[in-house]
């Protein structure tokens, strides 16, 4: 089946640590997406990539970083910068350009203790 | 920054009736998206509206789009307890997709 894998499913982290998300696609994507979603809110853009070893900031990447190395991975690291990282956080993908449908992951909710 | 914006909030239908929901959106756009998100899981894309239609359907979803008053609604018809979730609907600015805080849907039995 093809789809998008995200792990873990919950994450737990103490202060000052950096923790990285993984992202796995086997749609044959060339566009990857972070998003963070906060309760009753709607998804923010954190980082995207449109090809392999290339990604832009969206809206609120202080605090993130990402990689795109293979095609089918886009792990994001949310480092200690981050001030709030208390998150439930998506990974999506799209067939070329982000006007097209994306695809979703289950989803990582990270919690800060 | 937040480009579309659904109403109402939140929604609470007996299963059987049908629920609307609306979006407004700010600026021109390429297409408008609507998703579900189901809680705690990922979201699901529903249907894609083009600027230049008016109007799709796909089973018992219909989305309309009126670019003129930059607004669209999703209606739900004969409503069942699995539609309940949340809606989002999304517009394209540049290479991003925006997206509304969403409409949580109740389906009472």
């Amino acid at each position: 089946d093809g789809g998008i894998t995200q792990s873990p499913k919950y994450l737990f982290r103490k202060e000052g640590q950096n923790v990285t998300l993984s992202c796995e696609q086997n749609l044959n994507h060339d566009a990857m997406y972070w998003y963070r979603q906060d309760p009753g809110q709607g998804l923010r853009l954190i980082y995207y990539s449109q090809i392999v070893n290339d990604f832009q900031k969206g809206d609120i990447a202080e605090g993130y970083s990402v990689s795109r190395e293979k095609k089918e991975s886009f792990p994001l690291t949310v480092t200690s910068a981050q001030k709030n990282p208390t998150a439930f956080y998506l990974c999506a993908s799209s067939k070329g350009a982000s006007y097209n449908e994306q695809f979703f992951g289950p989803g990582t909710r990270l919690t800060v203790l | 920054s937040q480009q579309g914006e659904e109403d109402p909030q939140a929604l609470s239908i007996q299963e059987g009736e049908n629920a609307t929901m609306n979006c407004s959106y700010k600026t021109s756009i390429n297409n408008l998206q609507w998703y579900r998100q189901n809680s705690g899981r990922g979201l699901v894309h529903l249907i894609l509206i083009r600027s230049n239609e008016r109007e799709k359907h796909s089973g018992r979803l219909r989305v309309t789009l009126d670019t003129s008053k930059k607004s669209s609604s999703l209606l739900i018809t004969a409503s069942r307890a699995a539609d309940t979730a949340s809606y989002f609907c999304a517009t394209v600015a540049g290479y991003q997709l925006i997206w509304g805080a969403g409409t949580k849907l109740i389906i009472k039995p």
